[in-house]
C-alpha cells in the first residue's frame, strides 16, 4: 500500500528559529495536504498542495511531485505553533480518494 | 467557508451502552465523509468512508456492526459505537469533503470518548 513517512518524528525549538519538516510519499503524488493538530486534538488545514509552492504567512509548503515529497516551512516559530503536523496523501479507491496519514511530527516551541 | 461540526466534543458512557457521534458540513454538502480513531500520540486511523445515500466503506479490521455509520444527508454523518467496551475509549474525528474527488479535507473537532 501506500507509504507516507515523516521526518523529524519530534523537533524542540526555541521562540523564533525555523523549521522545515519533510513528507515522503511511496508513488506519484496527485494530492497531498498537510494539517496542524493542536494541542486540544483540533485539526487545521494548513495547505492543500499537490505541487509547486504555497504560502499562508509564516509557513510555507513545497511539493515536487516527481521525487515524491513534500515540505513544510515554519518560519520564526511560536509557542501557539506547537502541536502535531500529518501530512496526508490519498489513494483512488472506487471512484473515491482516500486519505493516508503519516505519523506525524511533534513539534514544541518554547518561549 | 468549509466548517465541519461534530458533537459532542466529550462524553462518558457506561460499558455495554451505544453512543452516538455526530458530523456536520454546516456550509457545504459534504458527498463524502471520513471517519477516523486515534490513540494518544499516534496519528488518526481510518475507519471507515461514508458516501451519502451508501453503505460505508469499513477499512480492513474494523468491526461494521460496532461501529455503525450513517450518511442519510448532504450535511450530516453518524458513527455510532455499539455496546461500548472500555478498549472503545479513544479520540474519535470526522472529516468531510465536497466530493468524492480530488479536495480538501476538512475536520470537526473530534470526540472524546472514555467508556467507564
Amino acid at each position: 500500500g501506500i507509504q507516507v513517512e515523516q521526518s523529524p518524528p519530534d523537533l524542540i525549538l526555541q521562540e523564533g528559529a525555523n523549521s522545515t519538516l519533510r513528507c515522503n510519499f511511496s508513488d506519484s503524488v496527485n494530492n497531498l495536504q498537510w494539517f496542524h493538530q493542536n494541542p486540544w486534538g483540533q485539526l487545521i488545514n494548513l495547505f492543500y498542495i499537490p505541487s509547486g509552492t504555497k504560502q499562508n504567512g509564516r509557513l510555507s509548503a513545497t511539493t515536487v511531485a516527481t521525487e515524491r515529497y513534500s515540505l513544510l516551512y515554519i518560519s520564526s516559530s511560536q509557542t501557539t505553533d506547537s502541536g502535531v503536523y500529518f501530512c496526508a496523501r490519498f489513494r483512488t479507491s472506487g471512484g473515491s480518494y482516500i486519505p493516508t496519514f503519516g505519523r506525524g511530527t511533534s513539534l514544541i516551541v518554547h518561549p | 467557508g468549509a466548517v465541519v461540526s461534530q458533537h459532542p466534543s466529550r462524553v462518558i458512557c457506561k460499558s455495554g451502552t451505544s453512543v452516538k457521534i455526530e458530523c456536520r458540513s454546516l456550509d457545504f454538502q459534504a458527498t463524502t465523509m471520513f471517519w477516523y480513531r486515534q490513540f494518544p500520540k499516534q496519528s488518526l486511523m481510518l475507519m471507515a468512508t461514508s458516501n451519502e445515500g451508501s453503505k460505508a466503506t469499513y477499512e480492513q479490521g474494523v468491526e461494521k456492526d460496532k461501529f455503525l455509520i450513517n450518511h442519510a444527508s448532504l450535511t450530516l454523518s453518524t458513527l455510532t459505537v455499539t455496546s461500548a467496551h472500555p478498549e472503545d475509549s479513544s479520540f474519535y474525528i470526522c472529516s468531510a469533503r465536497r466530493d468524492s474527488g480530488n479536495s480538501p479535507l476538512h475536520f470537526g473537532n473530534g470526540t472524546r470518548l472514555t467508556v467507564t
